[in-house]
């Protein structure tokens, strides 16, 4: 059982570019949640998707990100036109289901953004 | 916003003495989870305890919970120098079809 798999680990982009950060549930987990962690502060929750649907994405800012979980492969965080403020760690998890399960996090993507 | 607010912000201890962070929340839950965060690294999930419980254990783990002043305490007992790392409360709204909320979190340090 791999867990959340997170990729890239790390990743660099010029101001104006777009990145694509991917998630992969864990095997038998249909929720999928992205948080954005700043350096020194916990999570700030994102959005939250199940297959094909956006459950609540009241974290995701308004412009330039999007967020998807597609019936086949895995989620994607899409940040467009990249900022420096943009620059932080983002984590993804998946669960089994609402309510009390703990849920099983991803090593985190790395984005710098120079 | 942030639901849960732990405090202190930083610990630092010495190895073979407890540990106790708390938690404060805003709104009634479903469930309160822990999680630790070593550098660098994903969170991995401790323990759960439910709104109807008071009060429960996992190894050297205790966790607590008090919904009349909403607020939540994790004891480590017999600290290791391996439990250095951020400890996070994360709370689960009791609006259906929302994510955990996770507060600010706790820097522990324990030294040998």
């Amino acid at each position: 059982n791999a867990g959340v798999m997170q990729n890239p680990r790390h990743l660099v982009r010029r101001r104006g570019q777009e990145a694509r950060l991917r998630c992969s549930p864990m095997k038998g987990h249909s929720h999928v949640y992205w948080y954005r962690q700043l350096p020194e502060e916990g999570l700030k929750f994102m959005v939250y998707l199940q297959k094909e649907n956006i459950i609540d994405e009241s974290g995701m800012p308004k412009e330039r990100f999007s967020a998807e979980f597609p019936k086949e492969g895995p989620s994607i965080l899409r940040i467009q036109q990249v900022v420096r403020g943009d620059s932080a760690a983002y984590f993804c998890a998946s669960s089994a289901g609402t309510g009390a399960y703990g849920y099983t996090f991803g090593s985190g993507t790395r984005l710098t953004v120079v | 916003s942030q639901q849960g607010e732990e405090d202190p912000q930083a610990l630092s201890i010495q190895e073979g003495e407890n540990a106790t962070m708390n938690c404060s929340y805003k709104t009634s839950i479903n469930n309160l989870q822990w999680y630790r965060q070593n550098s660098g690294r994903g969170l991995v999930h401790l323990i759960l305890i439910r709104s109807n419980e008071r009060e429960k254990h996992s190894g050297r783990l205790r966790v607590t919970l008090d919904t009349s002043k909403k607020s939540s305490s994790l004891l480590i007992t017999a600290s290791r120098a391996a439990d250095t790392a951020s400890y996070f409360c994360a709370t689960d709204a009791r609006q259906a079809g929302t994510a955990l909320i996770f507060g600010k979190g706790t820097t522990l340090s324990v030294s040998s």
